[in-house]
């Protein structure tokens, strides 16, 4: 069965600086999809980027980039030029051969000032 | 944009209650999905459906129920409410393309509480 790891429960960024949030996963299915979703508080979850795995190319969304390394079973997110908006949890998720898709616990984010 | 709505916002039942929670989307998307939120468990899939009238259960279908009489409108129910299913509960939508993992759309969330 899939899993998806998130190892940091809660990170913290100053305001314009950069910030990376892991994530890995295990599959043995070659062909997947991996996301992300941002829950801001008390508002809708929504997608931030999302990544085909058959593409080498890591994926990118404004000010936001991932690092994925099939090899490694790595996605992690990289927020740059932080913003105060930025502050929610992030969740990674895995979507494979069904059309469900498995969810990490989530890295709760904060946007210092 | 997709539209996902949920019924209420913030719930509280008492034990042993019936109780419906109503998920509603307006972009005629064929998946529909049930998810609960617990802090440190991330979402877990409750129940989702592939079209109406059909249902599957997900990793955690003890103790919930579901129906989808029409394309837009998934319901979870809980049939005997006990304070174990004090959570936040999303709703999720997604268009079916056959082949193809797609992004899901999520409603607000029902924050239940049960007492």
């Amino acid at each position: 069965a899939q899993t998806v790891t998130q190892s940091q429960p809660e990170m913290s960024v100053q305001e314009a600086e950069t910030v990376t949030l892991s994530c890995t996963y295990d599959t043995s299915e070659s062909d997947y999809y991996l996301f992300w979703y941002k829950q801001p508080p008390s508002r809708q979850m929504i997608l931030v980027i999302r990544q085909e795995a058959y593409k080498q190319q890591n994926a990118t969304e404004n000010r936001f980039s991932v690092n994925f390394q099939k090899a490694a079973k790595s996605f992690s997110l990289k927020i740059s030029d932080s913003q105060l908006g930025d502050a929610a949890m992030y969740f990674c998720a895995y979507g494979g051969a069904t059309n469900k898709l498995i969810f990490g616990t989530g890295t709760l984010l904060a946007v210092q000032p | 944009d997709v539209k996902v709505t949920q019924s209420s916002r913030y719930l509280v039942k008492r034990t042993g209650e019936k109780v419906f929670l109503e998920c509603v989307q307006d972009m005629d998307h064929e998946n529909m999905f049930w998810y609960r939120q617990d802090p440190g468990l991330g979402l877990r899939l409750i129940y989702f459906s592939y079209d109406v009238k059909m249902k599957e259960k997900g990793d955690i279908p003890e103790g919930y129920s579901v129906s989808r009489e029409k394309k837009e409108r998934f319901s979870l129910i809980l049939e005997s409410a006990s304070t174990n299913q004090t959570s936040m509960y999303l709703c999720a939508s997604s268009p079916g393309l056959a082949g193809h993992q797609e992004t899901q759309y999520f409603g607000p969330g029902t924050r239940l509480l049960v007492l």
